[in-house]
């Protein structure tokens, strides 16, 4: 079983769709959990941390669950450019350093 | 403030030959961390180094790769004897703290390496 795994995707919805997208892991010692965002294999680039309490940036709202080991990351009306893959991303201290561990990604394609 | 610098952007290496790649963190970066990440598949963890040290490579595979931060100058992951399977995009990251709660990773534009 992978660390993290993500919905495999693709994701198509139309502008102005809600997507909700999951991501589960399984060191239940993970500590710190992000969004990211990548396009066309390009650099990720974060997109929001997500916190206990969850957290909402604009149209992202972001939701962590400890109990059930898992993220979620929730679109709002989206847009064309909110199409890329987005990553997952877990971190957790081991003895010596923080080390984050990344979901395959799902992939979203929001079409006109 | 320059982000995360990464050269060459391409790179196109035959079979056998040496790679290097290159990675200037952002200024007041210390943490400096590889990811690669293979055609159609996520990134995964290779390598997390400090200035002068490697605190944790246990993603890096045994024999052909190693990595380093000096003292002075940028990281370097360097891939000896390439095979057609390291062809990927390497992605350099950077952090100011060691400890990734509180400092999201800032990653470079990658390197992608062409094995022919």
């Amino acid at each position: 079983r992978k660390e993290v795994e993500q919905d495999p995707g693709p994701f198509n919805v139309p502008e102005g769709a809600t997507v909700a997208f999951n991501c589960t892991y399984s060191n239940s010692a993970s500590q710190s959990f992000f969004w990211y965002r990548q396009d066309c294999r390009k650099e990720p680039k974060l997109l929001m941390s997500v916190y206990s309490s969850g957290n909402e940036d604009g149209r992202f709202t972001a939701q962590l669950n400890r109990a059930s080991q898992y993220i979620s990351l929730l679109i709002r009306d989206s847009k064309l450019s909110d199409s890329a893959t987005y990553l997952c991303v877990v971190s957790a201290l081991n003895t010596n350093a923080g080390k984050s561990t990344f979901g395959d990604g799902t992939t979203l394609t929001v079409k006109p | 403030n320059a982000g995360v610098m990464q050269n060459p952007r391409h790179l196109v290496r035959r079979r056998g030959q040496e790679a290097r790649l290159r990675c200037s963190p952002m200024k007041g970066h210390s943490h400096v961390y590889w990811y690669r990440q293979l055609p159609e598949e996520g990134l995964k963890f290779m390598v997390y180094l400090q200035k002068e040290n490697i605190i944790d490579e246990s993603g890096m595979p045994k024999e052909r790769f190693s990595a380093e931060f000096p003292k002075e100058g940028p990281s370097i992951l360097r891939i000896q004897q390439v095979v057609r399977g390291d062809s990927a995009a390497y992605f350099c990251a950077s952090s100011p703290k060691g400890t990734i709660a509180d400092s999201p990773l800032h990653f470079g534009n990658g390197t992608r390496l062409t094995v022919t």
